[in-house]
């Protein structure tokens, strides 16, 4: 399984202003995708980033308020623009293993908006 | 739309108890199913999965899943648990044409030695 790291780790953040995190995988990779999990909840998928191609967003969830940067098959980024409080969640990349389906996540972000 | 559901929301049990862990899925067609582990301050990890072949699947640790598909099941069970399976579980599926992961909103297990 790919190795994948996640910066920062965790932040605390006023309303209103953004915050991009990054993830990084030890191998080349065509898919990435990144998740929220919001406090007492499940996993839930935000969008799909593509190398090379603009990222696909799930319903509910519009490239004004997430966008994504996918510069190359190693790397991509998520930020989170304008905050509220709405938005504190752990924020999880993930990536499909070579086998067939199955993803492996990053440590994930921890975002606490106050 | 897909969904899945795990009723349990908290286990508690004693070291070398029996576990099963209930995961229902909602969608007629061909599914992949995955059970995920969160030991605490870790990250989520792939325990096992299934996508074909026999409906009785092991994973790391000691673990296994049965798929049921009449039932739309996918049981995680543990004949000895151990305190270090300590840890929050989470139930996935998708389909084999897609690659969103539609979780189960996990269950909190805690062993006591």
């Amino acid at each position: 399984s790919a190795v994948i790291s996640q910066k920062p780790s965790r932040d605390i953040c006023q309303r209103g202003t953004s915050l991009t995190i990054q993830c990084q995988v030890d191998s080349q990779v065509t898919m990435m995708f990144w998740y929220r999990q919001q406090p007492g909840q499940s996993l839930t998928l935000i969008a799909t980033a593509n190398q090379g191609s603009e990222a696909t967003y799930e319903s509910g969830f519009v490239i004004d308020k997430f966008p994504i940067s996918r510069p190359n098959l190693t790397f991509s980024t998520l930020t989170v623009s304008n905050m509220s409080p709405e938005d504190s969640s752990i924020y999880l990349c993930s990536v499909r293993g070579l086998a067939g389906n199955e993803q492996y996540f990053g440590p994930g972000t921890r975002l606490t908006v106050t | 739309a897909q969904s899945v559901s795990q009723h349990n929301h908290h286990v508690i049990l004693s070291e070398a108890a029996s576990l099963e862990l209930g995961c229902n899925y909602s969608y007629g067609g061909t599914v992949n199913l995955f059970w995920y582990v969160q030991y605490p301050g870790q990250h989520l990890q792939l325990l096992l999965k299934y996508f074909s072949g026999d409906p009785l699947v092991k994973g790391i640790k000691g673990f296994e899943a049965e798929f049921i598909k009449s039932k739309f099941s996918f049981n995680l069970r543990k004949p000895s648990v151990q305190w270090s399976d300590t840890a929050e579980y989470f139930c996935a599926v998708n389909t084999p044409n897609t690659d969103k992961l539609i979780f189960g909103t996990g269950t909190r297990l805690q062993v006591f030695p």
